[in-house]
């Protein structure tokens, strides 16, 4: 059992690139989510999503689109990257109001 | 506006002894309560949860505690190893139809052998 997956672990970007984080999930969970964390921050919500096809804003949207097409995936897409994009991002799933499961996490340098 | 507060960037505790991480929180409408735990370059991982009509949760060496009156929850980690050696997190969660997390910034643990 997989559980949440994203790839790539590490990404070095330029600014005004773009690129697309993919995540994807084999617990068959409705609930997927898109977190952020800065270095001596807590995990702050970019997107999420509560089925296929139905996505919303979390606290941090800005520069950042994600899709819902199907259960198991939610990649996250940043279009034209800045370096105040540079963070750790951390994808995940679950039931709702329960807890969620993480994947590993991308880092991402904006250079 | 930082609704979710872990006030002790760091803990250092000796192995065996208790381990005391603190999390206070502002919002009234949060109802449900968790801990995560994260070693470095991985992941989250759920540890603990606690509803707002409990005052209490347990599960093994960890255990939450609840004062909603003063808006602020702890986890004791009782005895503590070298292996609970991690960030801990919490979160909260308003319930109803909002499945979001709101976290804190985290207290790294330390436990000396």
């Amino acid at each position: 059992n997989a559980g949440v997956t994203q790839t790539p672990k590490f990404r070095i970007l330029k600014i005004g690139q773009s690129m697309t984080l993919q995540c994807a999930q084999d617990m068959n969970h409705n609930y997927m989510y898109w977190y952020r964390q800065d270095p001596g921050m807590g995990l702050k919500l970019i997107y999420y999503s509560v089925g296929a096809g139905i996505t919303d804003k979390g606290e941090v949207p800005n520069g950042y689109n994600v899709s819902r097409s199907t259960t198991e995936d939610f990649p996250l897409r940043l279009e034209l990257a800045a370096p105040s994009q540079t963070s750790v991002y951390f994808c995940a799933s679950g039931q709702g109001f329960a807890e969620a499961f993480f994947g590993q996490g991308t880092r991402l340098t904006v250079v | 506006d930082q609704q979710v507060k872990q006030n002790s960037p760091s803990l250092s505790v000796q192995e065996g002894r208790i381990s005391i991480l603190n999390c206070d929180y502002t919002n009234s409408m949060f109802d449900y309560f968790l801990w995560y735990k994260k070693y470095p370059a991985e992941g989250p991982t759920f540890l603990i949860s606690i509803s707002s009509i409990k005052d209490k949760n347990e599960d093994g060496r960890f255990t939450v505690f609840l004062n909603k009156s003063a808006k602020h929850l702890s986890l004791h980690i009782v005895p503590s190893q070298p292996g609970d050696s991690a960030v801990y997190f919490c979160a909260a969660n308003s319930g109803g139809s909002n499945y979001k997390l709101t976290f804190g910034k985290g207290t790294l643990l330390t436990v000396n052998p």
